[in-house]
């Protein structure tokens, strides 16, 4: 099952600008996840947003989360080259059963293309 | 180095010829999981396991198998490869709470 659908699907910008990218879901959630992926290769981690969090910096990215809306935005200030990549986020309702694992359910990502 | 190492990076099969594809971690993880890229629908789940002997469906489990026996290890099964398992395949692992996941780098798998 799909649950975080990203917005726009791909995205163009010059180097310097911002780069935003949306993610909506449908389901309640423990926590929001960001991750990026190099053409092909596996995904990295980049944020996590709990459920009780509005809003989370770390370096260049920023990530806010609207449980009201269930939507999640990142922010990606003064974008590089090296910022090409698709991102994804993921969700997490977790396993149920009190098992305390997580159930990542992710979008179909937005590719983001950063030009020089 | 944490990590999540996965064998082979590429395979291309014939239908029918059964293939396992690898998985370890050494971050002592108990939680473990497959998934499958396909263009245009993101990774989808088709395993998992809590720990060592315990392991359940994901989203997608039609035509696969997986074991845990060790902590470490999470092979992937493909008893009958078909075409439509042609896919690039990852697995991930991760610890208990709200911490993030470590994905392997990618096996690309073609079924001709």
């Amino acid at each position: 099952s799909q649950q975080g659908e990203e917005d726009p699907q791909a995205l163009s910008i010059q180097e310097g600008e911002n780069a935003t990218m949306n993610c909506s879901y449908k389901t309640s959630i423990n926590n929001l996840q960001w991750y990026r992926q190099n053409s092909g290769r596996g995904l990295v981690h980049l944020i996590l947003i709990r459920s009780n969090e509005r809003e989370k910096h770390s370096g260049r990215l920023r990530v806010t989360l609207d449980t009201s809306k269930k939507s999640s935005s990142l922010l990606i200030t003064a974008s590089r080259a090296a910022d090409t990549a698709s991102y994804f986020c993921a969700t997490d309702a977790g396993l149920g059963r009190n098992t305390g694992f997580q159930k990542l359910v992710f979008g179909t990502g937005t590719r983001l293309l950063v030009s020089p | 180095e944490a990590q999540v190492t996965q064998n082979p990076r590429y395979l291309i099969t014939v239908t029918g010829k059964k293939l396992t594809v690898t998985c370890s971690q050494n971050m002592n993880h108990e939680y473990m999981s497959w998934y499958r890229q396909d263009p245009g629908l993101g990774l989808r789940q088709i395993y998992y396991s809590m720990n060592v002997e315990v392991t359940d469906k994901g989203d997608v489990p039609e035509g696969y198998k997986v074991s845990r026996k060790e902590k470490r290890n999470f092979p992937l099964i493909l008893e009958s490869p078909s075409p439509n398992q042609t896919s690039l395949y990852f697995c991930a692992s991760s610890s208990r709470g709200n911490t993030e996941a470590f994905f392997g780098q990618g096996t690309r798998l073609t079924v001709v």
